[in-house]
């Protein structure tokens, strides 16, 4: 358990329908991630959030995504008019930044993920 | 997209021999992580190796890093049942970004 908790853990929705996730970071990290992984390939960054801010978006997040963190605390993602090609574990992750000597240094912790089918 | 790309994309071992995964990347970075995951699973931070260093170790982890060549290596000596998972490595590249950007993975099987 990395102190990172995400919910639900698996959803299975119809296409076209909305959906929502829930990530809860490490209580003291101002940072937080979305991540998307597909069968068999490494995580591919959605978007990222400094306390309450959306700093940086992927083109993969499109229209139908959005992602909050009000109060910089937890963040909530939402899909909207679901599509097949979203099936996918969907990452949450945390982190504190820190800048040290000689640069920036930070770890990022994932919580277990929320699995979406769509069908 | 992925950054690199990480060798061999499978592995299989027999319980205490050890295991090399190799990964590389294609822009300057600040950092290199290596995670875990098991199947189905979110994924488990191993080691940080910043930019200025060029080797690190932890517990049974052994990784090294070459920025001339853009390469990293994760070796696991005295491999267990329960390293079985797959490994990937994750870069936060220099130029504005505070993502981590992952490889495709090893699938490292350990067999008893």
């Amino acid at each position: 358990d990395t102190g990172v908790s995400q919910d639900p853990r698996h959803k299975i929705t119809k296409r076209g329908q909305n959906v929502t996730f829930r990530c809860d970071p490490i209580s003291e990290h101002n940072r937080l991630y979305w991540y998307r992984q597909t069968l068999g390939q490494g995580p591919e960054f959605l978007t990222y959030f400094q306390n309450e801010a959306q700093l940086e978006k992927s083109r993969l997040l499109s229209d139908r995504f959005s992602a909050e963190r009000p109060k910089g605390s937890f963040s909530t993602l939402e899909i909207q008019r679901t599509e097949q090609g979203d099936s996918a574990m969907y990452l949450c992750a945390s982190s504190l930044s820190r800048v040290l000597v000689g640069g920036r240094s930070y770890e990022q912790y994932f919580g277990p993920g929320t699995r979406l089918t769509v069908t | 997209s992925q950054q690199g790309e990480e060798d061999p994309q499978a592995l299989s071992i027999q319980e205490g021999e050890n295991a090399t995964m190799n990964c590389s990347y294609k822009t300057s970075i600040n950092n290199l992580q290596w995670y875990r995951q098991n199947s189905g699973r979110g994924l488990v931070h191993l080691i940080l190796i910043r930019s200025n260093e060029r080797e690190k170790h932890s517990g049974r982890l052994r990784v090294t890093l070459d920025t001339s060549k853009k390469s990293s290596s994760l070796l696991i000596t005295a491999s267990r049942a329960a390293d079985t998972a797959s490994y990937f490595c994750a870069t936060d590249a220099i130029q504005g970004a505070q993502k981590l950007v992952f490889g495709q993975g090893t699938r490292l099987t350990i067999n008893p």
